[in-house]
């Protein structure tokens, strides 16, 4: 079974720019959530998508925003980047989303921005 | 200017020793779970998970114990390799909580 998908693994992009993130997850998981983990921060959680619909949210600007798709698969786009914005940003992918099932990563999405 | 990271408490050991990573939880109500691994620039691999009903669970070459009494966790993993250097790090779930708590991590280096 392939694993937890993440395009592209490097992005490079200067302040202001746009940027969007994909995510396929294992299939039959129906849950995705994505966190950014910096060295200073660690891992920080940013959203979960089930069905389409975003259940929970972390304490990020609205300049961070996901959606997930009839499929699962789901995208993050990240607007009006920042140079804070630079951080590996992982998407992980669960069955039904509960907090005490098993949690899958991929390998995540190096955004650099100059 | 000095930056500022997230500095991680690290073990080091000789390839084909035992490594005992060790890990402190938060909540006396948690009650499930992960070890990960994660190498430089990859995303975090799962290891093992354990329910809290359980005090000892084995894998392959590697082994997760559960102390209740005082809220630790450890990873126990046999016959270190230097393929088993990276960040091992512990993540919990609080019930009532919408995600996982993850801790910082410890930095494992296997010297050949």
């Amino acid at each position: 079974k392939a694993g937890v998908t993440q395009t592209p693994r490097y992005l490079i992009k200067t302040r202001g720019q746009q940027v969007t993130l994909s995510c396929s997850p294992i299939s039959g998981h129906r849950s995705v959530s994505w966190y950014q983990q910096t060295p200073g921060q660690g891992l920080q959680f940013l959203f979960e998508y089930f069905s389409e619909t975003q259940r929970n949210k972390g304490n990020f600007p609205g300049r961070f925003s996901g959606r997930q798709f009839s499929n699962s698969r789901s995208e993050m786009n990240v607007s009006t980047l920042e140079l804070g914005d630079s951080a590996l940003y992982l998407c992980a992918s669960s069955l039904e989303g509960r907090t005490n099932e098993k949690l899958f990563f991929g390998s995540g999405t190096q955004l650099s921005v100059l | 200017g000095e930056s500022v990271g997230l500095h991680l408490p690290t073990l080091s050991v000789q390839e084909g020793d035992n490594s005992i990573i060790n890990c402190a939880y938060s909540n006396s109500a948690s009650d499930y779970f992960i070890w990960y691994k994660q190498e430089s620039g990859k995303g975090p691999q799962f290891i093992i998970d354990i329910r809290s009903n359980m005090d000892k669970r084995q894998g392959q070459r590697v082994t997760v114990l559960l102390n209740k009494t005082v809220k630790h966790l450890s990873l126990q993993i046999a016959a270190t390799q230097p393929g088993d250097s990276a960040v091992y790090f512990c993540a919990e779930n609080i019930p009532g909580y919408s995600t996982l708590t993850f801790g910082k991590g410890t930095m494992l280096l296997v010297s050949p």
